[in-house]
């Protein structure tokens, strides 16, 4: 009955590549988002979905694409992928301003 | 902008000791103050919330107050475990109900309760 989860939980690859992260809600949440957690634990926003629209999009290269193909998924794509991509990734979702529900993360490692 | 500061870890207490982690805003408008706790190799979880001046959040033994005019949302308990061992992050949230509601977070503060 995970409510927000992310696959894969750990995802080892090399410079260049390029690699998916995916995460699914079953909350009924009409909002997620993507955040980046670096080495210090800083936590940013990168994106946010509300009902499959892109709403929030940060200053974040144009390597990472996110895909919603509907209101519980929300995907994101890196593509050739550099040493500073590595840390961890959090799905999050909401609904109609309540608080954020996190998914446990995905820890990208760049070799 | 929008910002949150925290203070530095981190921070090591003895069990039964009380805590404090100091939070404090900028913002444009009028946040919603969220605490965030994240254990060990795992999400964060809400640990309390706030959405106005004087609310007080409280969850677990775990408290904060919104102070608008100090702009501040400290965290507190009087009574702390080993359980409690983790890093908390102080966040605020600003925006409508249609997907602009990004939470901005502070550094976070690694808490290590001793036995």
């Amino acid at each position: 009955d995970t409510a927000v989860s992310q696959t894969p939980k750990y995802l080892v690859t090399q410079m260049g590549n390029d690699k998916s992260i995916k995460c699914e809600q079953n909350l009924g949440h009409d909002t997620m988002y993507w955040y980046k957690q670096d080495s210090k634990k800083f936590l940013k926003i990168m994106f946010s979905y509300n009902n499959k629209e892109l709403i929030i999009n940060e200053t974040v290269p144009n390597r990472f694409s996110p895909k919603s193909p509907d209101k519980a998924h929300l995907n994101l794509h890196i593509n050739s992928l550099e040493l500073g991509d590595s840390a961890v990734y959090f799905c999050a979702s909401s609904h109609r301003g309540q608080p954020q529900h996190f998914g446990d993360g995905t820890r990208l490692s760049i070799l | 902008g929008n910002s949150v500061t925290q203070m530095e870890g981190p921070v090591t207490l003895s069990e039964e000791a009380f805590l404090t982690i100091n939070c404090t805003y900028t913002a444009t408008g009028y946040p919603s103050l969220f605490w965030y706790v994240q254990y060990p190799g795992e999400g964060l979880q809400l640990l309390l919330k706030a959405t106005k001046a004087d609310d007080k959040g409280s969850n677990k033994g775990f408290e904060a107050t919104y102070r608008k005019e100090t702009t501040s949302f400290h965290l507190e308990k009087g009574s702390v475990q080993v359980s409690d061992s983790a890093v908390y992050f102080c966040a605020l949230s600003e925006g409508s109900n249609f997907g602009n509601e990004k939470l901005t977070f502070g550094t976070g503060t690694r808490l290590t309760i001793i036995p």
